[in-house]
């Protein structure tokens, strides 16, 4: 595809639910990156994939949180039992490949609000 | 550990220049990136320095000082579009690290 895409765009959901966000990367990109970004603060790193394996699982805060990448491509994030703090922007980029000087290509992110 | 800090907000004057400065400490460091971020928007890819020295493209410059563990973001010619947050961020080879990013205001 022409960039990153996220979905869904916005997710209002209750305490306690679980959630799916999903990411579709740019076509032929090996690397796959998730992030989650608080209202008026950096990025904090969730997860990345190189293919469909995941070297560094370091960021993800809880167990609560997996996620999984098939086919190469599309990653799908998972949150399971959601709490109040999980609110925040969760934003994927993806890049051609996993060297330091790939530039990462963001997509528009997933709101995610919990009640 | 690692760190990066970046000033959390700067003001500018439209048409003026402003330096938005970082410094890291990282294991794994090979390069700075600096990425921009528009209200509500995703981040987008301003450069990237492996080298020491400054990188010219176009209004925007990059400088990196690897002995100083050290770089700056340089905006010339200020316009109102200019307005965002701009993240410096530190590629290793596994992962890129994003500092907190900072907010610059410009004054018409």
């Amino acid at each position: 595809g022409a960039g990153v895409s996220q979905s869904p765009s916005n997710k209002v959901t209750e305490k306690g639910k679980d959630v799916e966000l999903r990411c579709d990367p740019i076509s032929g990109h090996t690397a796959l990156y998730w992030y989650r970004q608080s209202l008026g603060q950096g990025l904090e790193f969730l997860i990345y994939f190189q293919g469909n394996s995941a070297p560094d699982k370091s960021g993800l805060p809880s167990d609560r949180f997996s996620a999984e990448r098939t086919g190469g491509s599309v990653s799908t994030l998972t949150i399971q039992r959601t709490q109040q703090e999980d609110s925040a922007v969760y934003l994927c980029a993806s890049s051609l490949g996993s060297g330091a000087q790939e530039t990462q290509y963001f997509g528009p992110g997933t709101r995610l609000l919990v009640l | 550990g690692q760190s990066l800090e970046q000033p959390s907000e700067v003001t500018a004057v439209e048409g003026a220049i402003v330096q938005i400065n970082c410094t890291y400490q990282t294991s794994g460091f090979y390069g700075l990136s600096w990425y921009q971020q528009h209200d509500g928007g995703a981040p987008t890819f301003l450069s990237y320095n492996a080298l020491d020295g400054l990188e010219e493209t176009g209004r925007f410059s990059s400088f990196l000082s690897r002995s100083d563990s050290y770089g700056y973001l340089l905006l010339q010619e200020l316009q109102m579009k200019d307005s965002a947050s701009y993240f410096c961020a530190v590629n290793r080879d596994d992962k890129i690290i994003f500092g907190k990013g900072t907010r610059l205001h410009i004054l018409p």
